[in-house]
This record gives C-alpha cells, sequence and structure tokens, in this order.
C-alpha cells in the first residue's frame, strides 16, 4: 500500500523568501502525486498534480514541485513567499494498482512579515 | 453557485440529536466522497459513492449513516453522537471514484461540535 509522510509539521518562512515544504511517497505502482492547500475553515484547493508526465510541475500561485523517483520525494517549492501562502498544506498520494489516495498530516506554512 | 457547496458550515447538537449533513457539486462528477478532519490527524477518508453506489466504508461507526440520492447530491446522516467525533466534515467530488488521475474538488466544509 502507498503512502505518504510530510517531513515538516511547521514551517515559517519571511515574506519574500523561498518556500519548501517536503514530502516523501512510497508506492507499489505507479504513483500519482497531488499538493493540496487549505486555508482557515475552507475546504482543500488543489495547487499542483504530477501523473507520469513531465517531472516538473508547475500549479497555481507560483507553486511548483518536481518528481524524483529515485528520492520517492515530491517536495512543493515557491520563489518568493507571500503573506496570503501561510495556510495548510497536504501532500496527497495515489497508486495506479488499488485506487486509493493518501494523505499526508499536513504542513503549516506560516509566513513573517 | 459553482463548485461543491455544504450546508450547514458550523454545526453544534447534542449527544442524543439527530442531523444531517449536506453536499452538493455542480461539476457533473460522478463520484462523491465523505471526509472527516480532525485536529492534528491527517485526513480520514469515511466513504465513497460512484455513481450512486456506495463503494468504500473506512469501518466508520453506524451513527453515521451517508445517503446519495444522485450522483450530485450526498447527505450524511448523525444520530447519537460522541464528543470525539467533533470535527470538520469535508465533501469532494471527482469525475471517477479514486481514479488515481483524478483530483478532488472539496467544498468548504461543515464544523460540527458535539457537546
Amino acid at each position: 500500500a502507498q503512502s505518504v509522510t510530510q517531513l515538516d509539521s511547521h514551517v515559517s518562512v519571511s515574506e519574500g523568501t523561498p518556500v519548501l515544504l517536503r514530502c516523501n511517497y512510497s508506492s507499489s505502482y505507479s504513483p500519482s502525486l497531488f499538493w493540496y492547500v487549505q486555508h482557515p475553515n475552507k475546504g482543500l484547493q488543489l495547487l499542483l498534480k504530477y501523473t507520469s508526465a513531465a517531472t516538473l510541475v508547475k500549479g497555481i500561485n507560483g507553486f511548483e514541485a518536481e518528481f524524483k523517483k529515485s528520492e520517492t520525494s515530491f517536495h512543493l517549492t515557491k520563489p518568493s513567499a507571500h503573506m496570503s501562502d501561510a495556510a495548510e498544506y497536504f501532500c496527497v498520494v495515489s497508486d495506479l494498482g488499488n485506487n486509493d489516495m493518501r494523505f499526508g498530516a499536513g504542513t503549516r506554512l506560516t509566513v513573517k512579515p | 453557485e459553482t463548485g461543491v457547496t455544504q450546508t450547514p458550515r458550523h454545526l453544534v447538537m447534542g449527544m442524543t440529536n439527530k442531523k444531517s449533513l449536506k453536499c452538493e457539486q455542480h461539476l457533473g462528477h460522478n463520484a462523491m466522497y465523505w471526509y472527516k478532519q480532525s485536529a492534528k490527524k491527517p485526513l480520514e477518508l469515511m466513504f465513497v459513492y460512484n455513481f450512486k453506489e456506495q463503494t468504500e466504508n473506512n469501518s466508520v461507526p453506524s451513527r453515521f449513516s451517508p445517503e446519495c440520492p444522485n450522483s450530485s447530491h450526498l447527505f450524511l446522516h448523525l444520530h447519537t453522537l460522541q464528543p470525539e467525533d467533533s470535527a470538520l466534515y469535508l465533501c469532494a467530488s471527482s469525475p471517477e471514484a479514486l481514479a488515481t488521475v483524478y483530483e478532488q474538488y472539496f467544498g468548504p466544509g461543515t464544523r460540527l461540535t458535539v457537546t
């Protein structure tokens, strides 16, 4: 069965500095990988997804992620943080073999002025 | 209204009450989901419906009873809940159930407090 680990429960950055949210996964087959964002009292919104096409995936709001099979990682990055990026971020893995989605525990991003 | 909507947004109920959560999607999708989101825990998948048929029930207690009358509407009927059931309940939809290439679209959630 697949699983996903978000390596940091909380990340704090200053506005205008880069963001790195780390995600490692395990999968028996060809995974699809997703990053979702959740602002307070809101539902989850898709940022980007990888489904076996280009390994560098660009998403909304300037975020991107790179699928690295050798490292079983799918880290989320953004060159310059904005105050509005403060939210909870979830990495999700979905296995082609068993049609199941597994959510990470989430990383809370704080952006300081 | 577009996307996935949920009502009510907030609900406080006693342990002996009966209430229902409603979810509606306006995306033409065939699959709908209920998730439970508790503090400091990963999102928990509760139920999955595909073309109105329940395909997943992840060992959810019987005090939670889902209903899917059509592909656009999903209900979660609640009765004799426990305080530990207090959480944010999220509804989602996708073109097909748990097909790996499709992302899910989430509603804003219902914040449930059981007193």
